[in-house]
């Protein structure tokens, strides 16, 4: 069965500071994605990643994928208080798209 | 273009009774799926969909229905509601493929006491 998890779970940030989330997941997948939400918010599309070595970047966020590892990092580049969130990643095998528990980022001044 | 629309946003229920869920999409996309999330556990597959006329159990089945008659419509029954199914639920979809990513919806918030 896929699964997926993230970590950490929680995650509070100075202004300034880099930080990488972790995604693992436990069986050969097509795609992973990750997502923000906001409080009371539907969740925004990131990145969608496709291949082994993948790297993608969006800001002072990237994101990669090492398929052999079944690992994918999101990676926060000197954060500011509007990347205050919680980010999910998620991924696809056949149609079937698993989510990991989300990281619920506070970024403070 | 109005993308993913749920209807309704927000519901209460009593226990044992039932409703359904919509989920339109105007973008003639394949796949369509519904969550459900809870405080803390990210977004659960209920259900999902890979054409019109087909469904598939994701990985919390149980309590809930589906159909998808039309491509664009999704529709998520509860038979008989328990205080369990309270949760925030999320439509989504996704023309399917490489490369594309999954559009979702505003999401229903749904309590049964």
């Amino acid at each position: 069965e896929l699964k997926v998890e993230q970590n950490p779970l929680f995650l509070s940030m100075q202004e300034g500071k880099n930080y990488t989330i972790y995604c693992n997941y436990s069986t050969t997948s097509d795609r992973l994605y990750w997502y923000r939400q906001d409080p009371g918010k539907s969740l925004e599309s990131l990145f969608v990643l496709l291949s082994n070595g993948a790297v993608k970047q969006e800001g002072r966020l990237m994101a990669s994928l090492d398929t052999k590892a079944r690992l994918s990092t999101l990676h926060i580049t000197a954060a500011v208080h509007d990347l205050s969130a919680t980010y999910f990643c998620a991924v696809d095998k056949g149609g079937d798209m698993r989510f990991g528990a989300g990281t619920r980022l506070t970024v403070k001044p | 273009n109005a993308g993913v629309t749920q209807t309704p946003k927000f519901r209460v229920l009593k226990t044992g009774q039932s409703m359904t869920l919509l989920c339109a999409q105007d973008m003639n996309h394949e796949y369509m799926y519904w969550y459900r999330q809870d405080p803390g556990m990210g977004l659960r597959l209920i259900h999902y969909s890979v054409g019109e006329g087909t469904t598939a159990k994701g990985e919390v089945p149980d309590g809930y229905n589906v159909s998808r008659l039309k491509k664009q419509n999704f529709l998520l029954g509860l038979e008989s509601a328990a205080p369990s199914q309270t949760s925030v639920y999320f439509c989504a979809s996704t023309i399917g493929g490489a490369n594309y990513g999954y559009t979702f919806g505003s999401g229903t918030r749904l309590t049964v006491v």
